[in-house]
């Protein structure tokens, strides 16, 4: 079993609808918790980060934890073609951040 | 803006040149960077960790002679592929912790460096 598991997609939804992206993970330990946003040939851009369980949110962008499900989400609201990138989610354990696998999203106009 | 730049951002080299790609933190010291390597439609994997001041902590199964990193300040941080082969050929990419020091902090990344060996 992977420490982190993410659906790679890909996701193709139209514009205006609402996303959900989800992770699993299977070590209770990881601490900080973080969603990467990463365009084609681009490094990965940090979207959003949160330590504790609970929803944290920035503009059209929500994050959930659920440390007792060890399950984190990250929805997209009122979603825009320039939204079409690969997600990833992101924990750190100690010294190490663990990447799942990303999902590829593409919001169609 | 970016705070983590990385150069140069697409390099083509002849198999067995070297190549040194460069990764500095803006704005911010980073006595500690990460260099990472990712294949097409792969997630990121982890090659060493930088330590400014210090040697470099490599990840298992990864060849320090091959892949030699310096960080010789602390905004500064340089990979070079040495004796590059076509199968190093890859998308690499440097980060430093927002923090600056901490290994806990969500990661600051760079545009990455796509290298192909011909």
């Amino acid at each position: 079993q992977k420490e982190v598991e993410q659906d790679p997609g890909p996701l193709s939804v139209p514009e205006g609808a609402i996303v959900s992206l989800n992770c699993t993970y299977s070590n209770s330990a990881f601490q900080y918790f973080m969603w990467y946003r990463q365009y084609s040939r681009k490094g990965p851009e940090l979207l959003m980060y949160t330590y504790s369980s609970g929803n944290k949110e920035d503009g059209r962008f929500t994050a959930q934890v659920d440390k007792s499900s060890k399950y984190i989400s990250l929805f997209i609201r009122d979603s825009q073609p320039s939204d079409s990138a690969t997600y990833l989610c992101a924990m750190i354990l100690t010294d190490k951040l663990i990447f799942g696998t990303g999902t590829r999203l593409q919001v169609f106009p | 803006g970016a705070v983590v730049s990385q150069h140069p951002s697409r390099v083509i080299c002849k198999s067995g040149t070297s190549v040194k790609i460069e990764c500095r933190s803006l704005d911010f010291q980073a006595t500690t960077m990460f260099w990472y390597r990712q294949f097409p439609k792969k997630s990121l994997m982890l090659m060493a960790t930088s330590n400014e001041g210090s040697k470099a902590t490599y990840e298992q199964g990864v060849e320090k002679d091959k892949f030699l990193i310096n960080h010789a300040s602390l905004t500064l941080s340089t990979l070079t592929v040495t004796s590059a082969h076509p199968e190093d050929s890859s998308f690499y990419i440097c980060s430093a912790p927002i923090g600056g020091s901490s290994y806990n902090s969500p990661l600051h990344f760079g545009n990455g460096t796509r290298l192909t060996v011909t």
